[in-house]
């Protein structure tokens, strides 16, 4: 079963630039997750996605970011302008669903995109 | 005070230890807990679930103590391919997985 996808692996832009980031889930998974991995941290949640629709977005910085999945397979997260705060990890994941009560979803992670902002 | 907590560690212990990490939460209605690998520059992976009676895959037990909110991870006759970052997770308000900021695992020979 091919795993989640991501691209590019590596991206070098200067501050005030634009970036953009791919992501592909395992075929079959409603729940898509953007996370922000900054060295020495957990992952933090961006923006999750069921289907085509915004499940949360609370932890977004929505001046500056943004993110999409408007077919509800593949999905872009977008940064701009980008800040020097920004360089981490940006980890897309999936599962087959919502992680309710009593639900047990194992999220899927894809190998990431490593951002510095310089 | 952070939703997930974990002491970063490092815990660094020789091969054939016995190590345990704690994990505290702070919503008292998180009904889902996990912990994740993650070895270094690669993506978190699910290591095993917690479920409410305590559970064990291998070497490795998984416990939640409901009226402390926290879980525990015990890792037995650690193994030079055991150094990583464990990852605390739970489930906070709805939906939504909570990570802790890991704890570092480092086994020695």
């Amino acid at each position: 079963e091919a795993g989640v996808a991501q691209s590019p692996r590596y991206k070098i832009i200067e501050k005030r630039q634009s970036v953009a980031f791919w992501c592909n889930p395992i075929s079959g998974h409603a729940t898509l997750y953007w996370y922000q991995q900054i060295l020495g941290q957990g992952p933090k949640l961006l923006i999750q996605f069921q289907n085509n629709g915004v499940v949360d977005d609370s932890q977004l910085p929505k001046d500056r970011f943004s993110a999409e999945r408007l077919k509800g397979v593949d999905s872009t997260l977008k940064i701009q302008p980008a800040k020097l705060e920004d360089s981490a990890v940006y980890l897309c994941a999936s599962s087959l669903g919502l992680a309710g009560l009593g639900s047990y979803n194992e999220q899927f992670f894809g190998p990431g995109t490593r951002l510095t902002v310089l | 005070r952070k939703e997930v907590e974990q002491d970063p560690g490092p815990f660094n212990v020789p091969e054939g230890a016995t190590v345990a990490f704690n994990c505290t939460y702070s919503n008292s209605a998180s009904q889902s807990f996990f912990w994740y690998r993650q070895d270094c520059r690669k993506e978190p992976k699910l290591l095993m679930s917690v479920y409410s009676s305590g559970n064990e895959d291998g070497r490795f037990t998984a416990q939640l103590n409901r009226a402390s909110q926290y879980i525990s991870l015990l890792i037995r006759d650690s193994k030079l391919s055991d150094s990583a970052t464990y990852l605390c997770v739970a489930t906070g308000g709805t939906y939504k997985y909570i990570f802790g900021t890991g704890t570092r695992l480092k086994v020695l020979a």
